[in-house]
């Protein structure tokens, strides 16, 4: 079965900052990737997928992420962080089959301080 | 659309009554899915249905967990008796084809049991 790491639970970061939260994925032949966030009092909604093509992956509000197949990794980034990006973020894993499930990690909560 | 629709967004009930919630997928997603979110174990997947067909049930906690797909628009998640160590946030989310495609997730509905 698939499994998501999440490494770290909570990151802090001061404004404009550049931040990376880390995903790992249990290996397979085929893997979808995903990464959701969530505002405090809300549903999940997504930043960005990654289903094939090009390994470097660009979402909504500046966040871009990276798949290494070698190091089974979806390491989510932005360059320069606001305050309102302060939420929790989900990673999330489908082996792509015809009736895949999709598995998060734990979330990381990042907190963006002025 | 207006999205994955969940009812209620609130319930309070006393342990061991009967709890029911409600799921209204975006028409034309032929996937379902059910997860709980709580602080002590995250996002868990509990079912989730492709075509109305439950496919994998596993996460589903103990037999007073259950869960149906009467037709393509309409899920329940049923909790019969209630326990206190239910209460958590109940998620429902859809997608058009599970595991190819992001899953869209309902607001949520927060079930405090006491």
């Amino acid at each position: 079965a698939q499994s998501v790491t999440q490494l770290d639970s909570q990151v802090p970061v001061f404004e404009e900052a550049p931040v990376e939260l880390r995903c790992n994925y249990s290996s397979s032949v085929s893997v979808y990737l995903f990464w959701y966030v969530q505002y405090p009092n809300q549903g999940l909604q997504l930043l960005l997928k990654y289903l094939s093509g090009s390994t470097l992956v660009k979402g909504i509000n500046g966040f871009e992420a990276e798949f290494n197949k070698s190091q089974t990794s979806f390491h989510l980034r932005k360059p320069s962080v606001h305050i309102s990006d302060t939420a929790e973020y989900f990673c999330a894993v489908s082996d792509g089959g015809s009736q895949g499930n999709l598995i998060f990690g734990k979330g990381t909560k990042l907190s963006v301080k002025p | 659309d207006a999205g994955v629709i969940q009812s209620p967004r609130h319930e309070v009930t006393e342990m061991g009554q009967e709890v029911t919630l409600r799921c209204k997928p975006i028409s034309g997603h032929n996937s379902l899915f059910w997860y709980r979110q709580t602080m002590m174990r995250g996002l868990e997947l509990l079912i989730y249905f492709n075509n109305n067909v439950p496919i994998d049930d596993s996460g589903m906690p103990e037999d007073r967990f259950s869960a149906k797909m009467p037709n393509a628009s309409f899920s329940t998640l049923k909790i019969q008796p209630s326990e206190p160590r239910d209460s958590a946030v109940y998620f429902c989310a859809s997608s058009f084809r599970a595991g190819w495609t992001e899953a869209f997730f309902g607001q949520g509905t927060r079930l405090t049991v006491v």
